[in-house]
């Protein structure tokens, strides 16, 4: 079996500042992982991904993802967030030919 | 990358009438994803759905409420049968393309 624990679920982060999301994941078996956001009223769209090789990956929008195996993390980060990040953002795990989601952060972006 | 197509895109529905929800992928592959999010939460797996295959449907989803073809290698169905106001949800078809799996924009279901 395979779980995500996103363990904020709300985030509120001013203009322009940096902001960390926060994904811890288990797994019995090899994983890949998913970043993905949703916007107001909108689909899931997918923002980055680790598969393997190098840790830190990084996706659409600025934002990065780090993938720690010892920590089983995967946080995901942006060094400077804009209005129009605010959105949903959830992290998922792919193992076992299932793809599992965290219960999602809301990410808060305050003028 | 792949491009998930679904209709209808909303709809309202009356208790005890059933949905047919479509899914076509521009890409042939191999498999298929339904999910439901319920207002507020986060994504639940229905069932996976390959070619070729019955569905394979998660703990606490049966096939007399969700049945799902997968008739070709591009496309799905989703029905939601004899609705009820819990079933209101979104419901996203997804897709396995090499080592992604992507979505589609969802279909949000109303049920009054």
């Amino acid at each position: 079996a395979q779980s995500v624990t996103q363990l904020d679920s709300q985030v509120p982060v001013f203009e322009e500042a940096p902001v960390e999301l926060r994904c811890n994941y288990s797994s019995s078996v090899s994983v890949y992982l998913f970043w993905y956001v949703q916007y107001p009223n909108q689909g899931l769209q997918l923002l980055l991904k680790y598969l393997s090789g190098s840790t830190l990956v990084k996706g659409i929008n600025g934002f990065e993802a780090e993938f720690n195996k010892s920590q089983t993390s995967f946080h995901l980060r942006k060094p400077s967030v804009h209005i129009s990040d605010t959105a949903e953002y959830f992290c998922a795990v792919f193992g076992n030919e299932k793809l599992t989601f965290g219960t999602g952060t809301r990410l808060t972006i305050i003028p | 990358s792949a491009v998930i197509s679904q209709k209808p895109s909303r709809d309202i529905c009356q208790r005890g009438t059933s949905l047919t929800i479509q899914c076509q992928v521009d890409s042939q592959v191999t498999m298929m994803f339904w999910y439901r999010q319920q207002p507020g939460q986060s994504l639940t797996l229905i069932a996976t759905a390959n070619q070729g295959s019955e569905a394979t449907y998660e703990s606490g989803f049966v096939i007399d409420k969700f049945p799902i073809s997968r008739p070709n290698l591009t496309f799905s169905t989703l029905t939601v049968s004899n609705m009820s106001p819990e079933d209101s949800s979104i419901y996203l078809c997804s897709s396995r393309l090499g080592n992604t799996i992507y979505f589609g924009e969802g279909s949000w279901l109303t049920v009054v």
